[in-house]
């Protein structure tokens, strides 16, 4: 079955520089990537997506990358900001809606 | 609309008693889902269903019974609750089984088990 890693586990960065979370996926035949986030004691919520027929995808200070040759893709924020500190989810798919998760990057901003 | 909705969100439960997590969705949703979120180990599968009286097995079913009777209602039942079952869970639905989009989760419920 699939496996998704992530890196890192933690990222500590000062607030307006930015952050770069990476992950890998295992099998060839998924299709669909995306990003939720996390913040302490709320639900998950999808800020990004990618399908592999894009390798850019970009929504004001989150972009995502993907290099289906190498696979994996990347989640970048520019210009961070204190309220950007959360946990990071990776996830793929290979077409189905059953998502496999990376086991998460706590990104602290600080000021 | 309220989204996704779980009940309850903290109970404590002793070894070996039995109990059901509740989610209703009231999106119209074809799939839901059910993970467990532990330390450093992101959110992991537990049950899935594509639609109504359709069920099937995540990356770690063992412990737990789902059904799906209707649309809105997907119960997560633990039959004989173990320690390794603490956790949080989180119900979650999608708007299309086919097409994997945008997963909406509810607000978790955290379970301990002594």
């Amino acid at each position: 079955g699939e496996n998704v890693e992530q890196h890192p586990s933690t990222l500590s960065v000062q607030e307006g520089d930015s952050a770069v979370i990476k992950c890998t996926y295992s099998d060839s035949a998924s299709n669909y990537f995306p990003w939720y986030k996390q913040e302490l004691g709320k639900r998950p919520q999808l800020i990004i997506d990618i399908r592999s027929n894009v390798g850019e995808k970009k929504d004001q200070r989150i972009a995502v990358t993907l290099n289906k040759t190498a696979k994996h893709f990347s989640l970048h924020i520019t210009e961070t900001q204190p309220e950007d500190s959360a946990v990071y989810f990776c996830a793929a798919s290979t077409g189905f809606q059953k998502l496999v998760f990376g086991t998460g990057t706590r990104l602290l901003v600080s000021p | 609309n309220a989204g996704v909705t779980q009940t309850p969100k903290f109970q404590v439960l002793k070894t070996g008693q039995s109990m059901t997590l509740q989610c209703a969705q009231d999106m119209n949703h074809e799939y839901m889902s059910w993970y467990r979120q532990d330390p450093g180990m992101g959110l992991r599968l537990i049950h899935y269903s594509v639609g109504a009286g359709i069920t099937d097995q995540g990356e770690v079913p063992n412990g737990y019974n789902v059904s799906r009777s209707t649309t809105e209602d997907f119960p997560l039942r633990l039959l004989s609750a173990a320690p390794s079952q603490t956790s949080v869970y989180f119900c979650a639905s999608s708007q299309s089984s086919a097409s994997p989009g945008e997963l909406f989760f509810g607000e978790g419920s955290r379970l301990t088990v002594l």
